[in-house]
């Protein structure tokens, strides 16, 4: 079964903390992407990545890295969390095909931000 | 990039047929049409995408219009387990980086 593994269903972090958010798929994909889930505003992409040590800003990257070292982890990195980033961040994954492959998600981290 | 119109919401009846409708106007003639859904409390699932012709799969079908300015997603049976937020999203077949755009969806609610 294909799989997209995001390490923490919840955390509940404190304002100016360094968060990892962790991802980990097991089916060989070239793409990660992270989003992130508000009520009312949908899916929105934070940053993408098609290879290893490759990465591409999404739409709302502000306040926000990722980093790409293997193949199959793509972490997403809040330097100095605040509350606004209080969120559901979703992790996915999809082969390189013409198109775009299908996306795979994992189950979503939810962060809370004090 | 192409914008979507899908309704807020629509509602069905278990058993039923249901047709979930997306207007996609500016969409390229290289563009793919892709249909998401997220079921409460988890991530998207991918549920069909097309080109040109209708497809079929074991989920759902797709009727692509002529003019492929609009789509209709059909389940041809709603169950309690389809009530979820359906996506439509075009998606540029040029391009294999797989950015998909999502919007709000159409929340499907099935009544038994």
């Amino acid at each position: 079964d294909v799989k997209v593994t995001q390490s923490s269903r919840y955390l509940v972090k404190r304002t100016g903390e360094k968060v990892f958010l962790e991802c980990v798929q097991d089916m060989d994909h070239e793409n990660m992407f992270w989003y992130r889930q508000d009520p009312g505003l949908g899916l929105r992409l934070i940053y993408f990545s098609y290879d290893v040590k490759m990465k591409e800003k999404g739409d709302i990257p502000e306040g926000y890295s990722v980093s790409r070292e293997k193949k199959e982890r793509f972490s997403l990195i809040l330097e100095s969390a605040s509350t606004n980033q209080t969120s559901m961040y979703l992790c996915a994954s999809s082969l390189a095909s013409a198109g775009g492959g299908e996306l795979f998600f994992g189950e979503g981290s939810r962060l809370t931000v004090l | 990039d192409a914008k979507t119109t899908q309704p807020n919401s629509m509602e069905s009846n278990e058993e039923e047929p249901v047709h979930l409708p997306c207007n996609h106007s500016t969409i390229s003639g290289t563009d793919y049409i892709h249909w998401y859904r997220q079921l409460p409390s988890q991530g998207p699932e991918y549920v069909i995408h097309g080109l040109t012709s209708n497809v079929n799969n074991r989920m759902a079908s797709l009727a692509i219009a002529e003019d492929r300015k609009s789509s209709t997603l059909i389940l041809h049976r709603a169950t309690l387990r389809d009530a979820a937020v359906y996506y439509c999203i075009p998606a540029d077949r040029g391009s294999t980086l797989g950015r998909l755009y999502f919007g709000r969806g159409t929340q499907l609610t099935v009544w038994p």
